[in-house]
Order: C-alpha cells, then sequence, then structure tokens
C-alpha cells in the first residue's frame, strides 16, 4: 500500500518565483497536514485539512503561503513569491480523523531551496 | 499553546551503551507518540502511548507514559548504529486531531 507521496522531492528556485508543492495522503485518511522543519525551528504545522476543509491555518507564515485541498487525495501548497527564508523542507501528513490516538504518517518531503 | 520540551537535545553514545530520551509538558495529553526520522525521510511512527503509567515495548526500545499523562520517556538498550537518527515525541489533545511536536533529540550511536 502507497504512503504519502510527495512530489517534487527537491526544489530550487530563485527569489521571487512561484513554487508549488504537491501532496497525495494515504488512500482512506481523512485529514492532511502540511508541515515545515528547519533545523532552528524544528517541526512546525502550517495548516491541516479535515474531510478536505481547512481547520486550522495558524501557522502559516504570511499571505505569500496559500494550502488548497480540491479532493481527498490531493492537496498543494503554494509560496508566491518565494523568499530565501522559505528554504527548508516541507512534509505533508496524513491519519484518520476517527482515530482517537491521531497518529500520522508523513511523506518524504520535499527539500525547497530559494536562492 | 502548549510545549513539549525534549532533552537532551543532542546524544552521542558508543554502540552497546543505553540511552534514554525525555519528554516533558506542563499539560496534559490524550496521548504521546514517538517518532524516528532519518537524514533525507520523513519521521515514522514508532508507538503511541494512551494511558497514563503505559509502558509500551518494541524490541530494544521501552516507552513510557508519565501517570499525569504530561511526559514521557524511550529508553533504548543496547543501542546499535541502526538507531541513530531524530526522535521527536507528539502529543494529541481530546478536542481536534492536531500534534504538538516536541523540539527532537538527535542521538547518534557510534560503531
Amino acid at each position: 500500500d502507497a504512503g504519502v507521496i510527495q512530489s517534487p522531492r527537491h526544489e530550487v528556485t530563485e527569489m521571487g518565483q512561484e513554487v508549488t508543492l504537491r501532496c497525495k495522503p494515504i488512500s482512506g485518511h481523512n485529514s492532511l497536514f502540511w508541515y515545515r522543519q528547519t533545523m532552528m525551528r524544528g517541526l512546525e504545522l502550517l495548516i491541516y485539512f479535515n474531510n478536505n476543509v481547512p481547520i486550522d491555518d495558524s501557522g502559516m507564515p504570511e499571505d505569500r503561503f496559500s494550502a488548497k485541498m480540491p479532493n481527498a487525495s490531493f492537496s498543494t501548497l503554494k509560496i508566491q513569491p518565494s523568499e530565501p527564508r522559505d528554504s527548508a523542507v516541507y512534509f505533508c501528513a496524513s491519519s484518520q480523523v476517527r482515530s482517537f490516538t491521531y497518529e500520522q504518517y508523513f511523506g518524504p518531503g520535499t527539500r525547497l531551496t530559494v536562492t | 499553546t502548549q510545549l513539549l520540551e525534549q532533552s537532551p537535545q543532542f546524544l552521542s553514545i558508543q554502540e552497546g551503551e543505553n540511552l534514554t530520551v525525555y519528554c516533558n509538558s506542563s499539560s496534559v495529553f490524550s496521548s504521546l507518540q514517538w517518532y524516528r526520522q532519518e537524514p533525507g525521510e520523513g519521521p515514522v511512527l514508532l508507538v503511541t502511548v494512551v494511558t497514563g503509567g503505559e509502558v509500551k515495548k518494541l524490541k530494544r526500545l521501552t516507552f513510557q507514559f508519565g501517570d499525569a499523562r504530561k511526559d514521557s520517556s524511550l529508553h533504548i538498550t543496547a543501542a546499535q548504529p541502526g538507531d541513530t537518527g531524530l526522535y521527536l515525541c507528539a502529543g494529541a489533545q481530546a478536542a481536534g486531531n492536531k500534534l504538538t511536536f516536541g523540539g527532537g533529540t538527535r542521538v547518534l550511536v557510534k560503531p
């Protein structure tokens, strides 16, 4: 059974460019989470969805970041315009809302470098 | 915001030694999870503990949830180089399915 799928695995872009990260959650999971990980700040939750609806976006750093989940099997995180301080590894994770222990399953991440 | 603090931040030991990683909070969690992350990969779930005082064993790894469900520990017996990685604890609140992650403990087991 496939796990969480993220693409691309690596992205290098110039400051000011638009970046779109993609995620396919585990089939049957109805919660999806976007995280950012850096050495300085660790793993930070950006936004999460339940049943394709955004529930908490308080972790989204600013208006340059946006996330969508048009259906149960796909989500995007967009940064426009990108800045060097956005360089990080971005993870997508999924889980089942009805699991009261809330285990999350992570994708392999997208390493973003903004020059 | 509920915080989970992990200690130590970094641990370097020789193969065969034991180690313990701690995860502490002033808040109560309905469940607590431990993840291990290897370089270039996402965190992988190791275990979930739910009941205060619960102890779970996974081969050489022993996980304990504090009686008050505010803290947890991970003990590795006879560590091996394959145990090297970033260990993260994460707590779930009773309401909602958001996890609060600790800052992580980076473990290096030298052969």
